[in-house]
């Protein structure tokens, strides 16, 4: 089973409203991984949690705030959005962090995200 | 900052005709990724590839891993409608690093 869920697939808020995105994985991985995907691009990296702990932010704006409460579960809280964070939005999970070699990410189907 | 640069970047072709896309680097990877995204859908693994020369087969698809690590090939035999999509090449360099590199996509359509 290589599965990464996320909820919800579609998501529609204004720039005030306070939403969050959810993802689980059940693979036993230690590194979980926020992206974010404009049409036709490849993703860009948000975040990576390695064991439960924040290991890179990629200056992302402080509206997005990651969360990971346990091993299996990757939050992105979201505030105060703008337009143009309209995107999809990936989640993404590896056996270990940073072992090279086979490492493989393996993806969630996305949350796509609308900003009005 | 480690560069994949992944040609072309638009193909159109007929149904049963052969492709190939290719992924290059300056810099040697531990591994390297091959995914396949639909519209609205987030990027399906298809293979990992780890060792230099490696040349891995799934159905119509083969994929080949250079043997300095540095590259590799994404050939699809007969290509079908249902193959059309975003194929994407992303490297793995290892040690601590957690970043993927992705290469910038090759957009198929495949013409029934």
């Amino acid at each position: 089973d290589t599965e990464v869920t996320q909820t919800p697939k579609h998501l529609v808020m204004g720039m005030t409203n306070k939403k969050s995105l959810k993802c689980e994985q059940h693979m036993g991985h230690r590194a979980m991984y926020w992206y974010k995907q404009k049409a036709k691009k490849p993703p860009e990296l948000m975040f990576v949690y390695s064991y439960e702990k924040l290991s890179i932010n990629e200056s992302v704006p402080s509206r997005f705030s990651p969360e990971c409460p346990n091993s299996s579960l990757l939050n992105l809280h979201l505030h105060a959005l703008q337009p143009e964070d309209s995107a999809l939005y990936l989640c993404a999970s590896s056996r270990k962090p940073g072992q090279g070699a086979g490492n493989t990410i393996y993806f969630g189907e996305g949350s796509w995200l609308t900003v009005v | 900052t480690q560069l994949l640069e992944q040609s072309p970047q638009f193909l159109s072709i007929q149904e049963g005709e052969n492709l190939t896309v290719y992924c290059n680097s300056s810099s040697v990877f531990s591994s390297l990724q091959w995914y396949r995204q639909e519209p609205g859908e987030g990027p399906v693994l298809l293979v990992t590839v780890v060792t230099g020369g490696e040349v891995k087969k799934l159905k119509r698809l083969t994929f080949q891993f250079g043997d300095a690590r540095k590259d590799s090939s994404l050939h699809i035999t007969a290509a079908q409608p249902g193959d059309t999509g975003l194929y994407l090449c992303a490297a793995n360099s290892g040690g601590s690093n957690y970043k993927l590199t992705f290469g910038k996509g090759t957009l198929l359509t495949v013409n029934p």
